[in-house]
């Protein structure tokens, strides 16, 4: 079974440029979560996507981070304009659909490291 | 105060050792509760759930206190491939939300 791919793998920018990242989930998971993990930090949960629909974006830094999965499946995470403190690994992780009790495990993608400077 | 707090180490043991882990939990409307291993420079992957009755995966025992908020990882004979960062996870509920703790490093020593 594939796993949760992600792009690019590394990416440098520029402070106030702008950059995007792309993640397809496992097959059939109709849930998928953009993750940002600082260094000597775990990983903290910016917004969960269920199917098309926006379940939890509360940690989202809506000024400057959006994201989207238009058709359910693969997801954009894009930063505009992106800051120092943005420097992070993005992960993406998929899951069957949430229930109510019943917690399904997450699969997470290799991750996108950023790097601003 | 994080909703999720661990010992973020590292831990330097030698082969063949015990060791253990805890975390607390801030949150007493938690569900359910994770241990994630973290290789450098990789994804987390989930090593085991975590039960009010205990639980064992090989040299691997994972415990949760709910009444004290607590959860624990015991890891028997430590082996070198031990060596990794082991993430304290609660899951909030309804949702599948994932809450992580910060990790505790492990360096198996040969």
């Amino acid at each position: 079974e594939a796993g949760v791919a992600q792009s690019p793998r590394y990416k440098i920018i520029e402070k106030r440029q702008s950059v995007a990242f792309w993640c397809n989930p496992i097959s059939g998971h109709a849930t998928l979560y953009w993750y940002q993990q600082i260094l000597g930090q775990g990983p903290k949960l910016l917004i969960q996507f269920q199917n098309n629909g926006v379940v939890d974006d509360s940690q989202l830094p809506k000024d400057r981070f959006s994201a989207e999965r238009l058709k359910g499946v693969d997801s954009t995470l894009k930063i505009q304009p992106a800051k120092l403190e943005d420097s992070a690994v993005y992960l993406c992780a998929s899951s069957p659909i949430a229930r109510q009790g019943l917690p399904y495990e997450q699969y997470f993608g290799p991750g996108t490291r950023l790097t601003v400077t | 105060r994080k909703e999720v707090e661990q010992d973020p180490g590292p831990f330097n043991v030698p082969e063949g050792a015990t060791v253990a882990f805890n975390c607390t939990y801030s949150n007493s409307a938690s569900q359910s509760f994770f241990w994630y291993r973290q290789d450098c420079r990789k994804e987390p992957k989930l090593l085991m759930s975590v039960y009010s009755s205990g639980n064992e995966d090989g040299r691997f025992t994972a415990q949760l206190n709910r009444a004290s908020q607590y959860i624990s990882l015991l890891i028997r004979d430590s082996k070198l491939s031990d060596s990794a960062t082991y993430l304290c996870v609660v899951n909030r509920g309804a949702t599948n939300k994932l809450i992580f703790g910060t990790g505790t490093l492990l360096a198996v020593q040969p």
